[in-house]
């Protein structure tokens, strides 16, 4: 009964690989987020999707691309991967924009 | 540019006492502030959360208390038990925007 769901856990890979990070809310919520958070443990808003349009696209890198198949999936993928691209990267999902429920992260280490 | 912080990176109390985490945000136009738990290896978990119409609002063993006036915005923590112990954000939305503006994080460690 996982309300906000991502995979994989941990992801470990060498620079210059594309790799994706899934997630999937069974709250029928509208509003899907990622958000990245580094090794101070600053959580920052990358991206979020409204009824699978985009609407909010922070200042990321375009080799990051976030696709929303349908409202309950926001998935995030990226090309070419750097060194600074470590992190833990969260989902998360609400309905009208306030509380937001987080998913467990997932820890990118790039190598 | 607008930002939301806090005044204390660690904080460490003693089983029993009452908690209080501080946040101070810059941006007038928020209207709506929130307040996470996050353990470690987990995402952040909703504690509360208070709109800038209420000065006051009580959950279970927490209380978060906002002042417009002077902009900052605090969460008590009665009774700290030691699954408390974990970093607390604070996090701020105006109207104009969907997404929220996360403070850098407090980590409070209940000594036994």
């Amino acid at each position: 009964d996982t309300a906000v769901s991502q995979t994989p856990k941990y992801l470990v890979t060498q620079m210059g690989n594309d790799k994706s990070i899934k997630c999937e809310q069974n709250l029928g919520h509208d509003t899907m987020y990622w958000y990245k958070q580094d090794s101070k443990k600053f959580l920052k808003i990358m991206f979020s999707y409204n009824n699978k349009e985009l609407i909010i696209n922070e200042t990321v890198p375009n080799r990051f691309s976030p696709k929303s198949p349908d409202k309950a999936h926001l998935n995030l993928h990226i090309n070419s991967l750097e060194l600074g691209d470590s992190a833990v990267y969260f989902c998360a999902s609400s309905q009208s924009s306030d509380e937001q429920y987080f998913g467990p992260g997932t820890r990118l280490t790039v190598t | 540019g607008e930002s939301v912080g806090l005044h204390l990176p660690t904080l460490s109390v003693q089983e029993g006492d009452n908690s209080i985490i501080n946040c101070a945000y810059s941006n007038s136009a928020s209207d709506y502030f929130i307040w996470y738990k996050q353990e470690s290896g987990k995402g952040p978990q909703f504690i509360i959360d208070i709109r800038s119409n209420m000065d006051k609002r009580q959950g279970q063993r927490v209380t978060v208390l906002l002042n417009k006036t002077v902009k900052h915005l605090s969460l008590q923590i009665a009774a700290t038990q030691p699954g408390d112990s974990a970093v607390y954000f604070c996090a701020e939305k105006d109207t104009g925007r969907r997404a929220l503006t996360f403070g850098s994080g407090t980590r409070l460690q209940v000594q036994p």
